[in-house]
């Protein structure tokens, strides 16, 4: 079973750039979500998708952007990069069945950093 | 509202100590789902366990065990006999609707 994979592993960008990162699910999973961790903190919800549709977003401003394609995998895009940007990213995939909500798995992340 | 603190930021022992990791949770919610992940200097959050919270029964596996009392609110993590390999960032995480909710973390030393 292939686990949650992310690329790339560190990126640097200077402010205003535009970044894109990737996530493939694990095997069996429909579902991605996007946490950002920032140093010293616990990651915060970026948002989920679902059916390739956005099923739930967390406190950030529309430059976070995402797509989820029909083999599940995922993009995260960045828009008008800020200082305050730098940060993990974590993807995390599950299982939505419309029971009880299923365990996320996480990726090993890409280190983004805004100079 | 929703929300998980870690109050001991930073723990230090000895290999072979063993060492508990608090975690005190807040929720509206009658059913709900708890977490604890651990985070090595790699960066992947390595999950560990979940717990329902209509399974109060504490769960052992290996040296890890956790303590689940939803009287106090609380969802402790226990590692006896710690070893080196034990040192990371350990997260204890609420499960709400589409996410999960982190606290700040506990970041464990184990020294040999």
């Amino acid at each position: 079973e292939t686990g949650v994979t992310q690329s790339p592993t560190h990126l640097i960008k200077t402010r205003g750039q535009q970044v894109t990162l990737r996530c493939s699910s694990q095997s069996g999973h429909n579902t991605v979500s996007w946490y950002q961790q920032a140093l010293g903190q616990g990651p915060q919800f970026i948002f989920q998708y679902y059916r390739e549709e956005e099923n739930g977003r967390g406190n950030f401003p529309p430059r976070f952007s995402g797509l989820q394609f029909p083999n599940y995998s995922s993009e995260l895009n960045v828009n008008a990069l800020e200082l305050d940007d730098s940060a993990l990213y974590l993807c995390a995939s599950s299982t939505l069945a419309g029971g009880p909500p299923d365990t996320q798995y996480f990726g090993p992340g890409t280190r983004l950093t805004v100079l | 509202a929703q929300k998980v603190t870690q109050a001991q930021t930073e723990i230090s022992v000895v290999e072979k100590e063993d060492v508990t990791l608090d975690c005190v949770y807040e929720t509206r919610d009658t059913t709900y789902y708890l977490f604890w992940y651990k985070q090595p200097p790699s960066g992947e959050l390595v999950f560990l366990i979940r717990r329902n919270s209509f399974d109060e029964q504490n769960e052992i596996s290996g040296r890890y065990s956790w303590n689940f009392q939803k009287s106090t609110s609380s969802f402790n993590f226990t590692i006896t006999a710690s070893q080196v390999v034990d040192s990371a960032v350990y997260f204890c995480a609420l499960k709400d609707t589409d996410k999960l909710i982190f606290g700040t973390g506990t970041r464990l030393q184990v020294f040999p």
